[in-house]
């Protein structure tokens, strides 16, 4: 986990405010996703980058942006955050392996929105 | 929707018993990956078995797949207290997106 950070681990928020979630890795991976986790939901793909001028919609993309800085840092953003968008976020990253590839997974930010 | 579906949703054992879960699939896919996650922690890689492979092993880990019946079986055997995670299957279908299923919360009881 030390090697994908996100910041921060937790965030409280009111309805319509505009929040940021920032996630860096050290791995040197050029792809990284950001899901979002609810209970008895399991993960959900927001968006993902194979590189640093790729970005992909998810499963559930809507009310969420991305920008990926440099290859290290992906951030999301919930451009007005409401109720339902409270949930568990992970970033995670990966390397090109085949059918072999793997993810690596930053500890969560826990998002609560009032 | 969710690829992978998991059986059970939740399971209660005494340390030292096996544990087994199972996951379903809907479509073709390149790979099945499992991941455990203690709580409110990120995932971690446990397990990748490809689609051309009907069993694995790692360590107390014994993964099987059946792409006839789209189902896989995770197996941890001699539980220990430190097993008490949820454990999600992830599935590969190409273009390098996993699509997770809903996780089995497992207890390992002292």
């Amino acid at each position: 986990d030390a090697d994908v950070t996100q910041t921060p681990r937790n965030r409280i928020t009111k309805t319509g405010k505009r929040i940021m979630l920032e996630c860096s890795q050290t791995k040197g991976h050029d792809r990284m996703y950001w899901y979002r986790q609810d209970p008895g939901l399991g993960l959900r793909l927001i968006y993902y980058s194979f590189d640093v001028k790729d970005i992909n919609k998810g499963e559930i993309s809507d009310g969420y942006s991305v920008s990926r800085q440099a290859q290290a840092k992906f951030s999301l953003s919930l451009e007005s955050a409401i109720p339902n968008q409270t949930a568990l976020y992970f970033c995670a990253t990966s390397e090109p392996r085949g059918d072999q590839e793997t993810q690596y997974f930053g500890p969560g930010t826990r998002l609560l929105v009032l | 929707s969710q690829q992978g579906e998991e059986d059970p949703q939740a399971l209660s054992i005494q340390e030292g018993e096996n544990a087994t879960m199972n996951c379903s699939y809907k479509t073709s896919i390149n790979n099945l990956q499992w991941y455990r996650q203690n709580s409110g922690r990120g995932l971690v890689h446990l397990i990748l078995i490809r689609s051309n492979e009907r069993e694995k092993h790692s360590g107390r880990l014994r993964v099987t797949l059946d792409t006839s019946k789209k189902s896989s079986s995770l197996l941890i055997t001699a539980s220990r207290a430190a097993d008490t995670a949820s454990y999600f299957c992830a599935t590969n279908q190409g273009a390098q997106k996993l699509v997770f299923g809903q996780g089995t919360r497992l207890t390992i009881n002292p």
